[in-house]
Formats: structure tokens, C-alpha cells, sequence
């Protein structure tokens, strides 16, 4: 079945410093991938997706690309802020039938501190 | 906007007792789900529907129902608590189209003594 693995955390990483969280899956067919963030005592929000092999998701100054040769969508950012402290979850669809459905990593905590 | 709205936030129940989750969506949305926060697994997929009328088992059905009369709303029922059901529950809903994102409610925090 389909599964996606993430870095373990907490990452904890100065203000300004560069950001990378490891992500691999494994999957059938050609899904999309996402990153979601969760902020403390929040719901999961959009970070920025990939729909196809090669594709570049970014937002907010975060990005991601999506690698099927490597089967990969690592999340990086060039200076993180203390804001980005947050929990950050990869993801990926599969379809089956009449719907499609998230399959999420366990999720890595991201600890910026000044 | 309100978006995908849960309630409630948190409740605090007797093993045994049964309880309700809505969530509520204002977005005109087909597809809706509910899922479960555990520490260090993730977030599972516990039912979800595709239309008003509709439902189906995710991941972890056991031990829950859902019903989706209206379309706005999917509701998560546990018809006889027990411990291992405390985590956090999230609602989402997404419009149709293959790569659509899910929109997220801010959970249910449900703990079982």
C-alpha cells in the first residue's frame, strides 16, 4: 500500500537558518504530494503541492520538489523565522474508486528559536 | 469565511458513554472526512464521504459510525467510548477534481477515562 516517511523530529533550528525536512514515499501510479502545516491548537493548512514528476511546489517561501526517480519531496527554506515553528506533514493522494484519499507521514516539529 | 467548522473543541467522557462530533462546512463541498491524531502515527482516516447520503471506512472504522444527511454536515458518532479513542479528531472537506487539497477543521480534543 501507499506510505510516506518523514524525518523524524523535533528539528530545532536557529532564526534565519536553513531548513530541510526529508520526505520519501512509496505509492502506485502517479499521486500528488502535499505538505501540510499545523500550528499549535490549529487544523492542518496547505502548505503547497505537486502534482506531477518535477513539478516545484512553493509558498510562503517554502519549497518542494517532486523527484519520482528518487521518490521524494523534501521541504526546504532558505531563513526560517520563528513563525514557522510548527508541526509540518507530508502527504500523498490515492484514488480509490469514487474518492481520493490523504496518506500522511507521522509529521516532523520544527523548533525555531532567535 | 467560516470553512470546516468542528464542535466541540474538547470534551471529557466516562468509558461507556456515547457522544457526537459535527463538523459543518460552508464550501459547497462533496467530499468530507474524519480523522484521528494519535502521537508519532500521523493523522488516519477513520470514514469519509463522497456526497450527501454517502459514507465510507477508512483506515480505523472500528468502533465509530458516521451519517451524512446533509450535505454541509458529517457527523462522527461513538456509540460506546473507550480509551483508546482519546486523540484528536480532525474534520476536512474538499471540493471535487483529483488534486483538489483538504480543508481542515481546528480538531476535537476527546478524552476517555
Amino acid at each position: 500500500g501507499n506510505s510516506v516517511t518523514q524525518m523524524e523530529g523535533p528539528v530545532t533550528l536557529s532564526e534565519e537558518a536553513f531548513l530541510t525536512i526529508n520526505c520519501t514515499y512509496t505509492a502506485t501510479g502517479y499521486p500528488s504530494l502535499f505538505w501540510y502545516v499545523q500550528y499549535p491548537g490549529e487544523g492542518l493548512q496547505l502548505l503547497l503541492k505537486a502534482t506531477k514528476a518535477d513539478d516545484k511546489g512553493s509558498n510562503k517561501g517554502f519549497e518542494a520538489t517532486y523527484r519520482k526517480e528518487t521518490t521524494s519531496f523534501h521541504l526546504e527554506k532558505g531563513s526560517v523565522q520563528v513563525s514557522d515553528s510548527a508541526v509540518y506533514f507530508c502527504a500523498l493522494t490515492s484514488y480509490t474508486g469514487t474518492a481520493s484519499k490523504l496518506t500522511f507521514g507521522t509529521g516532523t516539529r520544527l523548533q525555531v528559536t532567535l | 469565511n467560516a470553512g470546516v467548522t468542528q464542535t466541540p473543541k474538547f470534551r471529557v467522557l466516562k468509558t461507556g458513554q456515547s457522544m457526537t462530533l459535527l463538523c459543518a462546512q460552508d464550501m459547497n463541498h462533496e467530499y468530507m472526512y474524519w480523522y484521528r491524531q494519535d502521537p508519532g502515527m500521523g493523522l488516519r482516516l477513520i470514514h469519509y464521504s463522497v456526497g450527501e447520503g454517502t459514507t465510507a471506512k477508512g483506515e480505523v472504522p472500528d468502533g465509530y459510525n458516521v451519517s451524512r444527511l446533509k450535505k454541509q454536515n458529517f457527523l462522527l458518532g461513538l456509540e460506546s467510548a473507550a480509551p483508546s479513542q482519546t486523540s484528536v479528531y480532525f474534520c476536512a472537506s474538499r471540493p471535487t477534481g483529483g488534486n483538489q487539497p483538504q480543508h481542515f477543521g481546528d480538531g476535537t480534543r476527546l478524552s476517555i477515562l
